[in-house]
């Protein structure tokens, strides 16, 4: 079941925020999240397991609800080298595969 | 040094020759992955291995055949190319089988005419 990615597609300037959504239906067993850049592969930026967690990375962070079926990823005061397509990928209870949203598109624009 | 590698990064072959993707990582990661990420983006997993072990097997026509000759090395052969086979496919690995963070390969474009 793929996860609901929004929005589709986000423009900003540079130092502003932004917050990208993914949410399922079920309680998930974790949600990741991976940025891919333009001709290039899918980059993992984190994961989270538990309801209710929030994690960092620099400028970039994540939480996960207590129900464990919404997930947003929040970038603040963003720069140029943020650009790109974000995805969540989801899995499931009992279920080992990975699937993954449609994607975000993100562009800094100076 | 590089994570995980695929060969080769781009393919170009007419309908209905057989193709295969190699792949291989130097992360000691147990788990490996193929995806197929269509012109629109879309990310989708078609086969994973756990330590030489088929695990995941999605919906995929028997075309395409996946081999893990050991934990570190997992191929892609592709018989009878399609038109619709055309895509980049990525590889990737974790160390935990479900919950880990995976790590993509550089992909490999394949256009079929």
């Amino acid at each position: 079941q793929q996860p609901v990615q929004s929005p589709q597609a986000v423009i900003l300037r540079e130092g502003e925020d932004a917050v990208i959504n993914c949410s399922s239906s079920k309680a998930l067993y974790s949600v990741h999240w991976y940025r891919q850049k333009h001709g290039e592969a899918p980059v993992f930026l984190m994961i989270l397991l538990k309801g209710g967690e929030q994690k960092g990375h620099e400028k970039i962070s994540a939480s996960f609800n207590e129900k464990k079926q919404q997930s947003s990823l929040y970038l603040t005061a963003s720069q140029l080298s943020y650009s790109g397509t974000y995805f969540c990928g989801t899995e499931n209870f009992g279920n080992e595969k990975l699937t993954f949203g449609t994607g975000t598109r993100l562009t800094i624009i100076p | 040094d590089t994570a995980v590698s695929q060969t080769p990064k781009y393919l170009v072959t007419q309908m209905g020759n057989d193709k295969s993707i190699k792949c291989e990582q130097n992360l000691g990661h147990d788990t490996m992955y193929w995806y197929k990420q269509d012109s629109k983006k879309f990310l989708k997993i078609m086969f994973s291995y756990n330590n030489k072990e088929l695990i995941i097997n999605e919906t995929v026509p028997n075309r395409f055949s996946p081999k893990s000759p050991d934990k570190a090395h997992l191929n892609l052969h592709i018989n009878s190319l399609e038109l619709g086979d055309s895509a980049v496919y990525f590889c990737a690995s974790s160390q935990v089988r479900g919950g880990g963070g995976q790590f993509f390969g550089p992909g490999t474009r394949l256009t079929v005419l």
